[in-house]
């Protein structure tokens, strides 16, 4: 089976830099989306195809993928970014693996 | 605007089964792909399979053959999980997603629990 990991937990300041890593072997050769959970609700797309955003998700939300590390940015952090992040790959033989989360807390 | 709604909370005893709906909206439903994902109270996302809702191809997660079956009416643009055998650790929020490399739009999710 194929795995990511994630780290648990992530703090950040407000309007600060935060940055989620997510790793698996050759994480590049794969599409990587990122999506945001908040308590009780459903998850929501961020990132897909490693760097792409939605059409209403903010710019500050940025993503890359290499070698073996996919890496969700989000600048000038807001209190309303706090949530639970899973990165999600996809390739032809695994379909969807998603990493096991990380709570971004904004103090 | 694209919807796609799940039906109701359920109850299940061990050793039954369980199926879940999303009625999908806004959009053609056999263009795009319809996951299945499902999340552990507390616990992470977890994907359980993929079906095409124009073909009725299906493809399960290992941990998952044998035990689910995914399936479709096109005519009312319903997807369909139906998963056997429940035990305990089955108890979560079943969600379905539509998209091929991810998913853009997700419904509200279905709890089910399963306890004797």
């Amino acid at each position: 089976s194929y795995d990511l990991t994630q780290p648990p937990s992530v703090s950040v300041s407000p309007g600060q830099t935060a940055s989620i890593a997510c790793s698996g072997d050759k994480l590049g050769n794969k599409y990587v989306s990122w999506y945001q959970q908040k308590p009780g609700q459903s998850p929501v797309l961020v990132i897909y195809q490693d760097t792409k955003r939605p059409s209403g998700i903010p710019d500050r939300f940025s993503g890359s993928n290499s070698g073996n590390t996919a890496t969700l940015t989000i600048s000038g952090t807001q209190a309303m970014d706090e949530a639970d992040y899973y990165c999600q790959a996809w390739d032809s033989s695994t379909y969807w693996v998603f990493g096991g989360g990380t709570r971004l807390t904004v103090l | 605007q694209v919807q796609l709604v799940q039906s109701a909370a359920e109850v299940k005893k061990p050793g039954a089964s369980v199926k879940v709906s999303c009625k999908a909206s806004g959009y053609t439903f056999t263009h795009y792909e319809i996951n299945w994902v499902r999340q552990a109270p507390g616990q992470g996302l977890e994907w359980m399979g993929w079906m095409n809702p124009n073909s009725g191809k299906t493809v399960y997660a290992q941990k998952f053959q044998g035990r689910v079956t995914m399936t479709k009416s096109t005519s009312i643009s319903t997807a369909y999980m139906e998963l056997h055998s429940l035990r305990s650790e089955d108890t979560a929020v079943y969600y379905c997603a539509r998209g091929t490399y991810s998913g853009d739009h997700w419904g509200q999710g279905t709890p089910v629990t399963v306890s004797s």
